[in-house]
């Protein structure tokens, strides 16, 4: 069935270094990409997205690149600060009008 | 504009009782879903209704039901809690083919 690997589980870098996770997916029809921030006690929330049609997208410090040759997508965060520590969350949408399926998470740690 | 919102918080449930986990949105999106979340395990999604009038089963819909009561509304129901049904509870809404705005949660403890 559909699936999304998710690696490393956790990550620990030092503040101002660069943080990348890497996501995997199963289906090459899938068409949409989001990442989610999850702080302690809330809800995951949006934080940036990319489609099958971009290769690449920035947003400030946090950007996601694209491979749908190898299926695999990457977020990438620049000048980690401790507030970026959090749980991190890819997915990936498999077929239009269907529901994401979730990686399995990183928790992502920054110390100053 | 409070988003999604879900209720209750918390929940102590013994086993075998039932209880339903409500979740509305006022952002007018067609779609909703549940999701429940466990250490290690990721999102795992229970049930989702891309419109009004539509439910569908996702990876692990055993022993859960659901309601789109309308547009805004919808509900999350355990007939008959178990201990593995302890978990953290997500509600989601979107709009077809866009990403989530998920609520806060229900943490749920079946004992």
């Amino acid at each position: 069935g559909e699936n999304v690997e998710q690696h490393p589980s956790t990550l620990s870098v030092q503040e101002g270094d660069s943080a990348v996770i890497k996501c995997t997916y199963s289906d090459s029809a899938s068409n949409y990409f989001p990442w989610y921030k999850q702080e302690l006690g809330k809800g995951p929330q949006l934080i940036i997205d990319i489609r099958s049609n971009v290769g690449e997208k920035k947003d400030q410090r946090i950007a996601v690149t694209l491979n749908k040759t190898a299926k695999h997508f990457s977020l990438h965060i620049t000048e980690t600060q401790p507030e970026d520590s959090a749980v991190y969350f890819c997915a990936a949408r498999f077929q239009a009008g269907t529901a994401l399926i979730f990686g399995k998470g990183t928790t992502l740690s920054v110390s100053s | 504009n409070a988003g999604v919102t879900q209720t209750p918080k918390f929940q102590v449930l013994k086993t075998g009782q039932s209880m339903t986990l409500q979740c509305a949105q006022d952002m007018n999106h067609n779609s909703m879903y549940w999701y429940r979340q466990d250490p290690g395990m990721g999102l795992r999604l229970i049930y989702y209704s891309a419109s009004e009038g539509t439910t569908d089963k996702g990876e692990v819909p055993n022993g859960y039901n659901v309601s789109r009561l309308n547009k805004r509304e919808f509900s999350l129901r355990l007939e008959s809690a178990a201990p593995s049904q302890t978990s953290v509870y997500f509600c989601a809404s979107s709009d077809l083919n866009y990403g989530y705005t998920f609520g806060s949660g229900t943490r749920l403890t079946v004992v």
